[in-house]
């Protein structure tokens, strides 16, 4: 299995609360990608990483932010959660964007009251 | 942008019968094609990938896929399905972006 690790695996927070969500990775890839994923929506891309500091937006990136300030650290922010972003957290890890298979992490299950 | 479409959230199938689960594609490039498996509370792990070349794609425990550029289509199939194969099934297309774009999922589901 490819070295990811998320943590942490479960929360439960406060409407209002910043919260972060951690993804390491041992492999040494390029690409880092945060999914969320909901009933009835398949995964959907909240915001990605192409190195150090490189970050771009996904389909669903209102609410959130990331950061990348090593290879194998990249962090996904809720700056104020909402009931809305109750939903497992997804990261995923490429060594090219296209044609290289992603490997993903076991998850953040993350609810909002 | 790139969609997919995967016809039927939930497909159930006999123990030993076959398995089809179907997934549509629009895409202005050549696509870059892939199905993964989720079994429950964990991550996906990769089936199979179409990227060039040979057009019907082995994977692993059994399940293979045929890119058909003129339907669109990246159907995956399984001979005989076993109750180990119970879970939910993405389809994705990558063009020449930085970017996955996943379907909705299909659950299957082994009767025995």
């Amino acid at each position: 299995d490819a070295g990811i690790t998320q943590s942490p695996r479960h929360k439960v927070t406060e409407t209002g609360t910043p919260v972060t969500l951690r993804c390491h990775q041992t492999e040494n890839h390029r690409y880092m990608y945060w999914y969320r994923q909901d009933p009835g929506h398949g995964l959907r891309l909240i915001h990605y990483s192409y190195g150090v500091k490189d970050t771009d937006k996904g389909e669903v990136s209102d609410g959130y932010s990331v950061s990348r300030s090593k290879t194998e650290d990249f962090l996904l922010t809720l700056e104020s959660a909402t009931s809305s972003q109750t939903s497992v957290y997804f990261c995923a890890i490429s060594e090219d964007s296209t044609y290289n298979e992603q490997f993903f992490g076991p998850g953040t299950r993350l609810t909002v009251l | 942008a790139q969609s997919v479409t995967q016809l039927g959230s939930h497909v159930s199938v006999s123990e030993g019968a076959l398995v089809l689960l179907r997934c549509n594609y629009s895409s202005s490039v050549p696509p870059y094609l892939f199905w993964y498996v989720q079994y429950p509370n964990q991550g996906l792990q990769l089936l199979l990938k179409y990227t060039t070349g040979a057009t019907l794609v082995k994977g692993i425990n059994g399940f293979e896929a045929e890119f058909k550029k003129s339907e669109t289509s990246f159907h995956l199939t399984k001979p005989s399905a076993h109750m180990s194969d119970a879970a939910e099934y993405f389809c994705a297309v990558s063009d020449s972006g930085n970017q996955f774009y996943f379907g909705t999922g299909t659950s299957l589901t082994v009767i025995p």
